[in-house]
């Protein structure tokens, strides 16, 4: 049974740089036709996807943060990592990583991790 | 951008059917998928390909997709649907979810 799970520090200071990775098990993150991507939840609000990666290093991000996002995948580690500059309130949520297919042929998320709360907050 | 607009909540009693639709333009011409998430859980996909459930997914759920808008069925609706339902769709490569419902089971 494939499982991800989401590490990384749960309170991080405005301007900084917010920092997650995501380790698979059961599984190997060189799939072909699987990519790996980023979701994040603000507290009471909806889902929002953030970007994804494919296990050779192909990225996709969101328009509306691709300006401080960064997704790199490390295969030997079988772990894929999450980098979001400049950092403010706006950023507090619950972050997932998740598995999906091929964009617009199989691109739903079928695998999640647990989440991962951080906070913005001096 | 790409959007997908969901009616932020809907009701039904137990044992009837609800609906809940997701609008986008020509969401037709793309594949969409729905999510439920139950409070203080991740995201769990109970509809994918517009009309596919997976392993373990109750029949009661069911799903369209044609014009601009894709729908999530449940037949029969128990307790334990009462959630929030996330419809997503690719437009591209950029993934977009629409804004969610609640669904709540009187």
């Amino acid at each position: 049974q494939l499982q991800l799970q989401e590490s990384g520090p749960g309170l991080v200071k405005p301007s900084e740089t917010l920092s997650l990775t995501c380790t698979v098990s059961g599984g190997s993150i060189s799939s072909s036709n699987y990519y790996w991507g980023w979701i994040r939840q603000p507290p009471g609000k909806g889902l929002e996807w953030i970007g994804s990666i494919y296990y050779r290093g192909s990225t996709y991000y969101n328009p509306s943060l691709k300006s401080r996002v960064t997704i790199s995948v490390n295969t030997s580690k079988n772990q894929f990592s999450l980098k979001l500059s400049s950092v403010t309130a706006a950023d507090t949520a619950v972050y997932y990583c998740a598995r999906h297919g091929l964009f617009t042929v199989a691109g739903h998320f079928d695998y999640w991790g647990q989440g991962t709360l951080v906070t913005v907050s001096s | 951008s790409y959007e997908l607009t969901q009616p932020p909540s809907v009701s039904v009693s137990p044992g009837q059917t609800a609906n809940i639709t997701c609008s986008g333009d020509k969401l037709g011409d793309k594949y969409a998928c729905w999510y439920q998430q139950k409070p203080g859980q991740s995201p769990v996909l109970v509809i994918y390909q517009d009309t596919k459930r997976p392993s373990g997914i109750p029949e009661r759920f069911s799903g369209s997709n044609s014009g601009n808008t894709a729908t999530l069925t449940i037949s029969g609706t128990q307790a334990m649907d009462e959630a929030d339902y996330y419809c997503q769709a690719w437009d591209s490569s950029t993934g977009v979810f629409g804004g969610g419902t609640k669904l709540t089971v009187l």
